[in-house]
């Protein structure tokens, strides 16, 4: 799985847009990129993911490069529940592979 | 409640000790994987099954080992427990090869 690269930690106001980027330059043709977070010890919560065209759910946007080489997650109104640590993974999505966690950007949102 | 049930939620035990660890997957997900979290490390990937069979082996060591049984519950066996054994452990489960992993809550392990 390819390589990711995030900030180690960001703030953002609450209310405010959160954009989190990541770097993924080694991404290859079939790999995903997924977003998770993680609250506090709890167990990590998947929010989304893409391989080629932005996304949006409920909970957040991801746009993807051109090049895909790098991705950012927005949350477009950030709550106070919105702290966390959230990861950027990239892998391929069939056979049977595992999510490699880096050590994520923590997000901290101010009031 | 994530679908994804994790028992016990804690357990201290000594070293030395044996534990079980046991987690349901959501219903209708035949994959479950085994994460293990602590301070200094991060979440680390131990090992993955599917529909009852050893499919993938992350940074297990031999001290553990994990099964999955026909109704697809499964369970991480920890012996000859150290300090070091103390962290979180997580499991997950997933639908399909392109969807998301849900997690449980974890099971707190602390060795004494």
């Amino acid at each position: 799985d390819a390589k990711t690269t995030q900030p180690p930690s960001m703030d953002c106001a609450e209310g405010r847009a959160a954009n989190l980027p990541c770097n993924h330059s080694t991404i290859s043709g079939n790999e995903y990129v997924y977003w998770y977070r993680q609250i506090h010890s709890q167990g990590p919560q998947y929010i989304i993911h893409g391989l080629k065209n932005n996304e949006t759910n409920e909970m957040a946007s991801l746009i993807i490069t051109e090049d895909r080489k790098s991705s950012t997650l927005i949350l477009p109104h950030a709550t106070l529940r919105d702290t966390a640590v959230y990861y950027c993974i990239v892998r391929v999505g069939t056979g049977a592979n595992n999510l490699f966690f880096g050590t994520g950007t923590r997000l901290t949102v101010i009031p | 409640d994530s679908g994804v049930t994790q028992t016990p939620k804690h357990l201290i035990t000594a070293t030395g000790q044996r534990v079980t660890l046991r987690c349901s997957p959501r219903s209708g997900d035949l994959s479950v994987y085994w994460y293990q979290q602590s301070l200094d490390q991060g979440l680390q990937f131990l090992i993955q099954y599917y529909n009852g069979e050893e499919r993938a082996k992350g940074n297990i060591l031999e001290r553990f080992s994990a099964q999955q049984f026909p109704d697809l519950h499964s369970e991480l066996n920890l012996s000859s427990l150290e300090l070091g054994d103390s962290a979180l452990y997580f499991c997950a489960s997933r639908t399909g090869v392109n969807d998301g992993y849900t997690f449980g809550s974890g099971t707190r392990l602390t060795v004494v």
